[in-house]
């Protein structure tokens, strides 16, 4: 079982959907979990941390649910440009990133 | 002024080849990372380094290694060059310690490396 794993998508929405995205990891003493950002053939970069019950920023929520082990973003009224590929990211020590679920928003 | 960045950003070589990846970042920051990125687009950890000190060396050939002259750089070094060594490299770098897991790593452009 990989350590952080993702559905590769892709998802195709329309302008304005609301689209969720699930993530499970396996080591149950992760502390910290990201979702970064990654745009075709550019470096990824931080969309939000998750730390104990969730976080909200503008239109993206992400949750964290310990008792099951995984970790949820929520993008409401999605917008072209939120095109890119999402990576569920455990922290601690050592980095696990999972291969990234790939959204594609069209007009 | 770019945080972090990394020379060159393509780099295209035949196989047994030895080449150098370098990294800068000028954020302050302690830590720094290398990270592959394979043709699946899977990013995994190579090493990371806290104050020009080793912390994480994963199960990397030895034919990689990397340099720390100081914190704000981070080099990686990879000799006899293979057909699987074909990916994107990504430097990254943290504020605090590796073992700090709250820390935001910012990343480099990254390096495309193509090994015919």
């Amino acid at each position: 079982r990989k350590e952080v794993e993702q559905d590769p998508g892709p998802f195709n929405v329309p302008e304005g959907a609301t689209v969720a995205f699930n993530c499970t990891y396996s080591n149950s003493a992760s502390q910290s979990f990201f979702w970064y950002r990654q745009d075709c053939r550019k470096e990824p970069k931080l969309l939000m941390s998750v730390y104990s019950s969730g976080n909200e920023d503008g239109r993206f929520t992400a949750q964290l649910n310990r008792a099951s082990q995984y970790i949820s973003l929520l993008i409401r009224d999605s917008k072209l440009s939120d095109s890119a590929t999402y990576l569920c990211v455990s922290g601690g020590f050592k980095t696990i990133f999972g291969a990234g679920t790939r959204l594609f928003v069209k007009a | 002024d770019t945080a972090v960045s990394q020379t060159p950003k393509y780099l295209v070589t035949q196989m047994g080849n030895d080449k150098s990846i370098k990294c800068e970042q000028n954020l302050g920051h302690d830590t720094m990372y290398w990270y592959k990125q394979d043709s699946k687009k899977f990013l995994k950890i190579m090493f990371s380094y806290n104050n020009k000190e080793l912390i994480i060396n994963e199960t990397v050939p030895n034919r990689f290694s990397p340099k720390s002259p100081d914190k704000a750089h981070l080099n990686l070094h990879i000799n006899s060059l293979e057909l699987g060594d074909s990916a994107v490299y990504f430097c990254a770098s943290s504020q605090g310690p590796v073992a700090s897991s709250t820390d935001t790593q910012y990343f480099g452009p990254g390096t495309r490396l193509t090994v015919l």
